[in-house]
């Protein structure tokens, strides 16, 4: 069972908005970032959100981030099918002294 | 451009040893966090271990600790696992984070991911 908790799916229809929530503690989300990864199968994550609400260079604007006390929100607008993957959050635990991770959301674009 | 790569996965026996390497080449910096995180086949995300740049004693997730070590030197990492158990198979990927921890900037360069299957 992950520390954080994510849906394990959601769906949308192409060029709707998609929202992936992202619950957590006053140790991890609540008192420090919570960042985003996309994976598609077979290959490695990658970042799509960091730094509160930051994209790296290369992910489309029309990803998104927010946080609200212990729980981080990924907003997808104008969805497109190669948006098509698993995503993750993750935030350090500074009670545990650890990375925790969310158990994943799969996305599906119908 | 930053790259990280794995080496060293391979099938290996319950209770038996492997070592791990990572090679972080095009970075402007030395200043990060390495990171190993694994996945099983068909699961989610799992955070394993991490060293520092600044010498600070390395973390471990609950599931690894005593059995397994990280290492670094300036650049690079090594990951010693040791009594592998059948839950130890996974793909395991060298992440890289800016700073001392998982902090605003997030895990930034993966690797391509090295396999270990430990099967009798």
């Amino acid at each position: 069972q992950s520390v954080l908790t994510q849906p394990p799916s959601v769906s949308a229809a192409p060029g709707e908005k998609v929202t992936i929530s992202c619950s957590g503690t006053n140790s991890n989300i609540g008192s420090g970032y919570v960042s985003w990864y996309q994976q598609f199968p077979g290959t490695a994550p990658r970042l799509v959100i960091y730094d509160r609400n930051r994209r790296p260079s290369g992910i489309p604007g029309r990803f998104s981030a927010s946080k609200s006390g212990t729980s981080g929100t990924l907003a997808i607008t104008g969805l497109e099918t190669e948006d098509e993957a698993d995503y993750y959050c993750a935030s350090w635990d500074r009670r545990l002294s650890v990375v925790v991770f969310g158990g994943g959301t799969k996305l599906t674009v119908l | 451009q930053v790259q990280l790569v794995e080496s060293g996965g391979r099938v290996v026996q319950p209770g038996y040893s492997l070592t791990l390497s990572c090679v972080v080449s095009g970075s402007t910096t030395t200043l990060y966090s390495i990171h190993w995180v694994r996945q099983a086949p068909g699961r989610g995300l799992e955070w394993v271990a991490h060293v520092s740049f600044d010498g600070s004693p390395p973390n471990y997730s609950e599931s690894v600790r005593g059995r397994f070590t990280v290492s670094r030197d300036k650049t690079n990492s090594a990951l010693q696992m040791s009594a592998l158990r059948l839950e130890d198979s996974a793909v395991y990927y060298c992440v890289r984070a800016l700073g001392t921890i998982l902090g605003s900037t997030g895990f930034d360069h993966w690797g391509q991911g090295t396999p270990v299957t430990v099967s009798s």
